[in-house]
């Protein structure tokens, strides 16, 4: 199955920093989602972006699909974007019905 | 447009019991999915269900078993509970494939005792 791996695994931010996270996977893939889980546990979603670029407020988010990575920036960052930041990748075909997750990156902003 | 609701939020079972879980998906959302997560394991795949058929199971014991109705609402339950059961379920919902877009619901924290 697909690899997922992102980095860093921990991130500690002053607020009004800017950060980036990463997220490669092994394999050409058509769904890549970013979600953060928040302090109760749900999923929000943040991007879906297979490829490109999208921007989101703050939050901005690249798919460079031909060379399997996708980045996930967030600006001026607040303390309530503390939290753990997911990367999910699906390949369509047969048999495939599954997101795939990575370990995620524990981000904390201290005021 | 309502998300996708799961109940009950909390559960507390002791070990050999057995539970259902629920998940509700968004209006005119056919697939859902569901996967378990634990500090230790992460976020795991435990199954996909389509029109009330399983298309996808994940690496679990027969203990766990899904199904869906006609409305798209769907079930899992656990038997026998195992302490190592306790995790938060998620169920997420897409409309048909998972190259979809998926919506998570708020989860099921069981804590087996």
């Amino acid at each position: 199955g697909i690899q997922v791996e992102q980095s860093p695994p921990d991130l500690i931010l002053q607020e009004g920093a800017n950060s980036t996270l990463r997220c490669n996977f092994s394999d050409s893939v058509n769904n890549l989602q970013w979600f953060h889980q928040n302090p109760w546990g749900q999923l929000i979603n943040l991007f879906y972006i297979p490829s490109g670029t999208k921007q989101n407020g703050r939050l901005s988010a690249t798919t460079v699909a031909t060379e399997r990575y996708s980045l996930l920036y967030i600006s001026s960052s607040q303390t309530t974007d503390s939290g753990v930041y997911f990367c999910a990748v699906a390949k369509s075909g047969a048999g495939s019905y599954q997101l795939t997750f990575g370990k995620g990156t524990k981000l904390s902003v201290i005021p | 447009k309502a998300g996708v609701t799961q109940t009950p939020r909390y559960l507390i079972k002791t070990r050999g019991q057995q539970v259902t879980l629920s998940c509700s998906p968004i209006s005119g959302h056919r697939s859902v999915s569901w996967y378990q997560q634990t500090p230790g394991q992460g976020l795991q795949f435990l199954f996909e269900y389509f029109s009330e058929t399983q298309r996808n199971k994940g690496n679990f014991p027969g203990r766990f078993s899904g199904r869906q109705f006609s409305n798209s609402r769907s079930e899992m339950n656990v038997s026998t509970l195992e302490l190592g059961d306790s995790a938060l379920y998620l169920c997420a919902s897409s409309w048909r494939l998972v190259i979809d877009e998926q919506f998570f619901g708020p989860g099921t924290r069981l804590t087996v005792l």
